[in-house]
């Protein structure tokens, strides 16, 4: 089976940086993805890393370590518009699907 | 655009009645999923098919069936539907093996 541990709930100021956490435990890992959600929409992509190390992208950045279950998304000089769960998914092989976890739901506060 | 439909936007039915939430891709995807999101549990997967004709349960697949008739389409059924299956579908689509899964706007059900 897969676990896949994000914490609940964060808060951060805008115009900081904040970092979500996210651990998991799975067989056969092919690819980790992180999703943004807004309140009533449907979850957007934002990165994939399947070998370890960080992606940038703007001002979003997501790092993977593969021996130790660990990834983190990195979000920079915070809008409130960031305001949304954030999702971590595994992808593993073993029926090529997706396994997500319960979501970082982040308040930006002025 | 390519682009993911899902229809109905929201739907409110009796216990008991058969309910059909309609999935539609122009992106010429071959895989497809359904998966279900409620407070406390995240996103779960429900069905997914990963070419026509082909249908596989997800985590919670007990009490809904698809079937994939063609590429563009997977329609999720409901066969007698439960208030435990009030909660938000969303539909996703991918090209292929490991590739991202872009998603449907949701479905919104309550079962009274």
């Amino acid at each position: 089976g897969q676990n896949i541990d994000q914490p609940t709930e964060m808060t951060a100021t805008e115009g900081a940086i904040v970092q979500i956490n996210c651990t998991y435990q799975t067989s056969g890992f092919n690819g980790l993805f992180w999703y943004q959600q807004h309140a009533g929409e449907a979850p957007t992509f934002l990165s994939y890393n399947v070998l370890d190390g960080l992606e940038e992208k703007g001002r979003f950045s997501s790092f993977l370590s593969r021996s130790k279950g660990y990834s983190y998304l990195l979000l920079k000089e915070l809008q409130m518009k960031d305001s949304a769960s954030y999702l971590c998914a595994v992808y593993n092989n073993a029926g090529n699907m997706l396994t997500f976890g319960g979501g970082t739901r982040l308040m930006v506060k002025p | 655009d390519a682009e993911i439909t899902q229809s109905p936007r929201h739907k409110i039915t009796e216990t008991g009645r058969q309910v059909t939430l309609a999935c539609h891709q122009t992106w010429n995807h071959n895989n497809m999923f359904w998966y279900r999101q409620d407070l406390g549990h995240g996103l779960r997967l429900i069905h997914y098919s990963y070419g026509v004709h082909d249908t596989n349960k997800g985590e919670v697949s007990d009490g809904y069936s698809v079937s994939r008739s063609n590429t563009e389409d997977l329609p999720l059924t409901l066969e007698s539907a439960a208030s435990s299956q009030t909660s938000v579908y969303f539909c996703a689509s991918s090209a292929q093996g490991y590739e991202t899964q872009y998603f449907g706007p949701g479905t919104r059900l309550l079962v009274l």
